[in-house]
């Protein structure tokens, strides 16, 4: 059964500040991963799909990567704004005839003017 | 090219009533997905449709819950005799077959 870790649960930093959302995942064979951002009361927005035959994918400021072999996923944000506060979920799709996402629990990321 | 719609936006229901929460997939997409978020939890899968199928409903509580996409109209999530546990944001998602799930805004469903 597929589990997926998010940590840190919370994190606070400066604007202007990089930083590194850390997802892990105990099953190795997935189809693609991706990353959504959740803000207060919303609904989930689509921000990057890696596809299991590759290492990263970027958008704008975004840059996501995967590591299938270490379990391992990161969402790298670059010169963060207060605009980027939300939660940051990664979620696996596992494929096959089934293609029902395992979502982590998220980061809830607040970044300060 | 309209996104993925739910309704009602929210809903509050007594403990005992009926909730029906619908799911209107962006336009082109036959699969239809539903997913709970429960308080200070992760997003939880429920069930997978097609057209007039259910696939795969391996989230679905054994009891009280069903779940519908007929050939004609919106998909739907039915929960009979609602208790506070029910209590959660309910996502629908859409997609192509086998392709990227595109979410709606969620229902957010009260149990008073």
């Amino acid at each position: 059964k597929q589990e997926v870790t998010q940590i840190p649960a919370a994190l606070s930093v400066p604007e202007g500040e990089n930083l590194v959302l850390n997802c892990s995942f105990t099953d190795s064979a997935i189809y693609n991963l991706q990353w959504f951002r959740q803000d207060p009361g919303k609904g989930l927005t689509s921000l990057l799909l890696i596809q299991s035959s590759q290492r990263e994918q970027t958008s704008g400021r975004l840059n996501a990567s995967l590591d299938k072999s270490s379990g391992r996923s990161t969402l790298y944000i670059a010169a963060s704004q207060p605009g980027d506060s939300a939660t940051y979920l990664c979620a696996l799709n596992s494929g096959g005839s089934n293609y029902k996402l395992t979502f982590g629990k998220g980061t809830l990321l607040t970044v300060n003017p | 090219n309209a996104g993925v719609m739910q309704n009602p936006r929210h809903l509050v229901r007594r403990r005992g009533q009926e909730a029906r929460l619908r799911c209107s997939p962006m336009k082109g997409h036959s699969h239809v997905y539903w997913y709970r978020q429960l308080p200070e939890e992760g997003l939880k899968f429920m069930v997978y449709l097609q057209k007039e199928n259910i696939i795969d409903e391996s989230g679905m509580p054994k009891e009280r819950f069903s779940a519908e996409f007929p050939k004609e109209g919106p998909s739907i999530l039915r929960i009979q005799q609602v208790v506070r546990g029910d209590s959660a944001a309910y996502f629908c998602a859409s997609s192509k077959p086998q392709n990227e799930q595109f979410f709606g805004p969620g229902t957010r469903l009260t149990v008073l």
